[in-house]
């Protein structure tokens, strides 16, 4: 079947450690983002990337890094300098234009 | 500047009853409007969503959404509820001139339907 696959589901880290979220999808997708989504936040955009070796800051970029080598993989890098890096992220791809996005099913972050 | 808006951030429903989830959203051009369901510990499922025409959007699971330009709003409804449509929902729009990276969430409404 085809989806967004990230991994692990949980992740635990000590403070001042660089951390990297896997997102891969086999849908075939050009777009992929990264969203962070804390407790009543909503979801807020990180990184977004429209195509191959080509992405675009968000809404809160700030401590992350992207790399987007290949179309199916968009790994998210959590590094230390992310002050409040714990929480839920969650992957999403999709076509260009008015088509929804589709989800992974997140990996929840634990920093202390 | 774009915003989205979900004024409750819960909404309690006895099952059978109809339920009604709100939007209202801020956008400088013609609004593409969307309704995604999470539930707990997963990613967001996509319900239906608006970009023109009649301005009754069904979706999926018996939801429906109504477009309602002058009210600026996008309520998500659904004439009977199920136990199982307790879920955190989240309404979502961009502008027609921008792209999916320009999506903006609104905070989730917490939907709990009771037996």
């Amino acid at each position: 079947d085809g989806g967004i696959t990230q991994s692990p589901k949980y992740l635990f880290r000590k403070e001042g450690q660089n951390v990297t979220l896997s997102c891969e999808q086999n849908l075939n997708h050009d777009a992929m983002y990264w969203y962070r989504q804390d407790p009543g936040q909503g979801l807020r955009l990180i990184y977004y990337s429209q195509i191959v070796n080509d992405f675009q800051k968000g809404d809160i970029a700030e401590g992350y890094s992207v790399s987007r080598e290949k179309k199916e993989s968009f790994p998210l890098t959590v590094t230390s300098a992310q002050k409040n890096p714990t929480a839920f992220y969650l992957c999403a791809s999709s076509v260009p234009g008015n088509s929804p996005l589709h989800f992974g099913n997140g990996t929840r972050l634990t920093v202390t | 500047a774009q915003s989205v808006a979900q004024p409750e951030d819960q909404v309690n429903v006895a099952e059978g009853n109809p339920l009604t989830v709100k939007c209202t959203y801020s956008v400088s051009g013609n609004p593409y409007l969307f309704w995604y369901v999470q539930y707990p510990n997963r990613g967001l499922q996509f319900l239906l969503k608006y970009i023109t025409g009649d301005n009754l959007v069904k979706g999926s699971y018996g939801f429906e959404a109504e477009f309602n330009k002058s009210q600026t709003s996008f309520h998500l409804k659904k004439p009977s509820a199920l136990v199982s449509d307790s879920a955190l929902y989240f309404c979502a729009v961009r502008d027609d001139g921008g792209s999916q990276g320009n999506l903006i969430f609104g905070k989730g409404t917490k939907l709990s339907v009771k037996p």
